[in-house]
C-alpha cells in the first residue's frame, strides 16, 4: 500500500488520559501535515513538517498537543490530558510540494 | 492568502441527471484550487486540483471542474450523478504555501 496510513483508525478515552496518533506518510513526501475535523465542518491546518523540521503550529494546537517527526518519516501527535471538546477526527496528509496533499483515512477521537 | 466559499450545504439530485457543487475564492495572487470528497467515517480523497492552464480540470470518477476567474469560481460538475457520488465534498485552496483552507463541505446527496 502506498497510502498515507493512519493508526489507530478510532480511539475511545476518558477525559484526563493522554492519547497518540501515529501518521505514516508516503515514503517520498517530505511534507506532513495535521489537520483536525469536527462534525459539519471542514479540515482545519493543526500543525505541518518538512523533513523532521515542525515549520508552523496553529494556534489550534494548546499547549496539550505536542507533534513530532523523527528522522522526517513517520509522526505522532500526543494529546495529553484529553478533554471533551478534543472529541473530532485527526488527519495526517503529505505531499512533495506545495500543493494539496494526500490525505489518510484519520483516526477518530472520542473522549468520554 | 486564499479563501474559499461553498455556499450550499446541500445538493440533492436524481441519479443520472447533471451534478454541480459550487466553490467561490477569494485570492490575492494565483488561485489554486482542489476538490476533495469524503465518504462516511473516512479521510479525504483527492479529485481534481487547478494550478494553471485549461479553465477545465478533469478529475478522478468522472468528475470535472471548471475554474472561471471573472466569476471567481471553481464549481464541481459531473455530467450524469451515481448514486454512490453521495457524499461530503469540500473546496480547498492553500491560505498560505503549504497548508490548505477548506470550505465547510458540501453534502450531496444522488436519489435512485
Amino acid at each position: 500500500d502506498t497510502g498515507v496510513s493512519q493508526d489507530p483508525r478510532h480511539k475511545i478515552t476518558k477525559r484526563g488520559q493522554n492519547v497518540t496518533f501515529r501518521c505514516d506518510p508516503i515514503s517520498e513526501h517530505n511534507r506532513l501535515y495535521w489537520y483536525r475535523q469536527t462534525l459539519g465542518q471542514g479540515p482545519e491546518f493543526l500543525t505541518y513538517f518538512q523533513n523532521e523540521a515542525q515549520l508552523e503550529k496553529s494556534r489550534l494546537l494548546s499547549d496539550r498537543f505536542s507533534a513530532e517527526r523523527p528522522k522526517g518519516s513517520f509522526s505522532t501527535l500526543e494529546i495529553q490530558r484529553t478533554e471533551q471538546g478534543d472529541s473530532a477526527m485527526y488527519l495526517c496528509a503529505s505531499s512533495s510540494d506545495y500543493f494539496g496533499g494526500v490525505f489518510g483515512p484519520g483516526t477518530r477521537l472520542t473522549v468520554l | 492568502a486564499q479563501s474559499v466559499a461553498q455556499p450550499e450545504d446541500q445538493v440533492n439530485v436524481a441519479e443520472g441527471n447533471p451534478l454541480t457543487v459550487k466553490c467561490t475564492y477569494s485570492v490575492s495572487g494565483n488561485p489554486y484550487l482542489f476538490w476533495y470528497v469524503q465518504y462516511p467515517n473516512r479521510g479525504l480523497q483527492f479529485l481534481l486540483k487547478y494550478i494553471t492552464g485549461d479553465n477545465l480540470v478533469k478529475g478522478s470518477y468522472g468528475f470535472e471542474a471548471e475554474f472561471n476567474k471573472s466569476q471567481t469560481s471553481f464549481h464541481l460538475k459531473k455530467p450524469s450523478a451515481l448514486v454512490s457520488d453521495s457524499a461530503l465534498y469540500f473546496c480547498a485552496g492553500p491560505s498560505e504555501d503549504y497548508k490548505l483552507s477548506f470550505g465547510a463541505g458540501t453534502t450531496v446527496t444522488v436519489r435512485a
